[in-house]
Order: C-alpha cells, then structure tokens, then sequence
C-alpha cells in the first residue's frame, strides 16, 4: 500500500453530518477505485475513474455518496449526510490504464454514531 | 448477487503443511483471477493472479489452479510460514470493465508453529 494515501484513517462522526475521504497516489497512475468493506458484504466496489474520469458508478449506493477527481493525484469519496448504516472501511486502490494488477491504500474505518 | 463466494471463513494449518484456499465464482464471463492477502488495519496486498488463458500460475510458495468449466480457483501455499496467517481474499474480474474487481468474503487463515 506504499503507493497510496488515505485520510483520515480513523473517522468517528455523528449521523447527518457530512464526512469526506481522500485518497493521494503518490506515483502516477490512470485508475484508481474506490471500495467499501462491510460485515455484511464484504469488499464491494462503489466507483472507479480512469484518467480523472468516473466511469462507473453503479456501486455508489445511493445520491448522498459523491466521488470526484479533480487531478490523477487526488481524489475525494463525500457522504453527505451520512447514517449509521454507512459505518466501514473505505479503501482507494490505482492501477495502470485497464491493467489487472490494483494497489490498495492503508483505508479509513468510518463510524457514523 | 454475490459472484465470487469463498466458502470457508476459516482456515488452520500447521507451518510446513500446504495451504489450500477455494474459491468459486457464478459469471463465466470473468476473465482475470487474482489473490489479495489482508493483514488487520492494512489494506489488501496483491498476491498473484492468473488469466483466464491459463490454468496454473507459480510464483514461489503460491500457485493459484484455475478450473474454468467448474468455475473454481483455488490457492495453494507450499510449505505454510505463520507469517502467512492473514485473510486471503479472492477477486475476478472483466478485463472489458476497467479490471474493476469483484471479492469473495475472504478466508482467514491461520499458520500455527
């Protein structure tokens, strides 16, 4: 996971309030992807960019979930507001253009009270 | 809804001994199989892979089978070390979806002295 940054790493927040996890590649890379993992359902794939661009979404659960890429060096997964159901992991992972190979950041464990 | 389902939650060997991890999964049309192990608060670490043009990849200690017609990949660790107990988690893939990963539940295995 040396590849990629996540902040915060631990994140404790109250239902309603909106909360925002970052994710900095630190070498370049043309994809990077966002995963939640849950109890329940384990690893699961919300959305994925290549070059800076959203390319599929159907896993971001429902419209208080946004995700942006401003640049290939940074990127913003946004609850807004956020529910107790929401309580995870949330990883960020790059890889090269359309390659298999995805190295994931350290994550941040989200608690929504 | 789950497409990759890794059936054992669990699993304890004996340092020495192989380690067999399964693995199944439902879409015949995956067509990139790859391994992540997950240490507690890291993110996954890619393991190995394979395509599916293939039915055997080595690397060292880890080989990973793929049976395309059962729909089944399994890991095998040769001889286990106790550093390997971790969750090992198993992923497919489109390679015509980006390489967007779909996980199974993970196996925890533990490598006792």
């Amino acid at each position: 996971d040396a590849g990629v940054i996540q902040s915060p790493r631990h994140e404790v927040t109250e239902m309603g309030q909106e909360v925002t996890l970052r994710c900095k590649p630190i070498s370049g890379h043309n994809s990077l992807f966002w995963y939640r993992q849950t109890m329940m359902r384990g690893l699961e794939l919300l959305i994925y960019f290549n070059n800076n661009v959203p390319i599929d979404d159907s896993g971001m659960p429902e419209d208080r979930f946004s995700a942006k890429m401003p640049n290939a060096s940074f990127s913003t997964l946004k609850i807004q507001p956020s529910e107790p159901r929401d309580s995870a992991v949330y990883f960020c992972a790059v890889s090269g253009t359309y390659t298999d190979t995805q190295y994931f950041g350290p994550g941040t464990r989200l608690t929504v009270l | 809804d789950q497409q990759v389902k890794q059936n054992s939650p669990s699993l304890s060997v004996q340092e020495g001994r192989i380690s067999i991890l399964n693995c199944d999964y439902t879409n015949s049309m995956f067509d990139y199989f790859l391994w992540y192990k997950k240490y507690p608060a890291e993110g996954p670490t890619f393991l190995i892979s394979i395509s599916s043009i293939k039915d055997k990849n080595e690397d060292g200690r880890f080989t990973v089978f793929l049976n395309k017609s059962a729909k089944h990949l399994s890991l095998h660790i040769v001889p286990s070390q106790p550093g390997d107990s971790a969750v090992y988690f198993c992923a497919a893939s489109l390679s015509n979806s980006g390489y967007a990963l779909n996980f199974g539940k993970g196996t925890s295995l533990l490598v006792t002295p």
